[in-house]
């Protein structure tokens, strides 16, 4: 699996857009970027994924560099409720559902009133 | 989304005592169910993939004998930590995917285990 790296910490404005890093730089071909945040004692939460095109949804923007080499996640308007770790995995995924999620360390997401 | 439930949420134990935790997919079937543990102000680290009939795939450095897993059916899957010490004490999160259908994996809220 590609490795990712991703800033330890970052601080947001309550109600602004939350922007968060991650670099993949040996990204393979045919492996996605999956984002995953984990709120404090609770099990992590899928938010988005995408291969190469940026991705949308009602959580939040997925940015995907020309060259795959770091892709950004965007939460529009942070809320106090956005204060978690959140992941970027890069993984293939199986037809047979079972691969493995590799879990770093994340980058902790403060909103700040 | 699809839903994952784990029960209890959380559970204190003596030493030398064996705890079950159970792992269920609400409302889909998951051939393949993951057991993660977390220790405090770590991040999650998978221990073993359960295969609905099948043995589970432990990762490296993982007891087979003392983290006894059972898939039983597509919905159910359980964690039992045999002969349980203080240093077993740990957030443990279960996952499925539903094959086919979505690449994302469904969480369960963890079980907070403490043993005394």
């Amino acid at each position: 699996d590609a490795k990712t790296t991703q800033p330890p910490s970052m601080d947001c404005a309550e109600g602004r857009a939350a922007n968060l890093p991650c670099n993949h730089s040996t990204i393979s071909g045919n492996e996605y970027v999956y984002w995953y945040r984990q709120i404090h004692s609770q099990g992590p939460q899928y938010i988005i994924h995408g291969l190469k095109n940026n991705e949308t949804n009602e959580m939040a923007s997925l940015i995907i560099t020309e060259d795959r080499k770091s892709s950004t996640l965007i939460l529009p308007h942070a809320t106090l409720r956005d204060t978690a770790v959140y992941y970027c995995i890069v993984r293939v995924p199986s037809n047979f559902g079972n691969e493995k999620l590799t879990f770093g360390t994340g980058t902790r997401l403060t909103i700040i009133p | 989304g699809a839903v994952v439930s784990q029960h209890p949420s959380w559970v204190i134990c003596k030493s030398g005592t064996s705890v079950k935790i159970e792992c269920r997919s609400l409302d889909f079937q998951a051939t393949t169910m993951f057991w993660y543990r977390q220790f405090p102000k770590q991040s999650l680290m998978l221990m073993a993939t359960s295969n609905e009939g099948s043995k589970a795939t432990y990762e490296q450095g993982v007891e087979k004998d003392k983290f006894l897993i059972n898939h039983a059916s597509l919905t159910l899957s359980t964690l039992t930590v045999t002969s349980a010490h203080p240093e077993d004490s740990s957030f443990y999160i279960c996952s499925a995917r539903t094959p086919g259908l979505a690449v994302e994996q469904f969480f369960g809220p963890g079980t907070r285990l403490t043993v005394l």
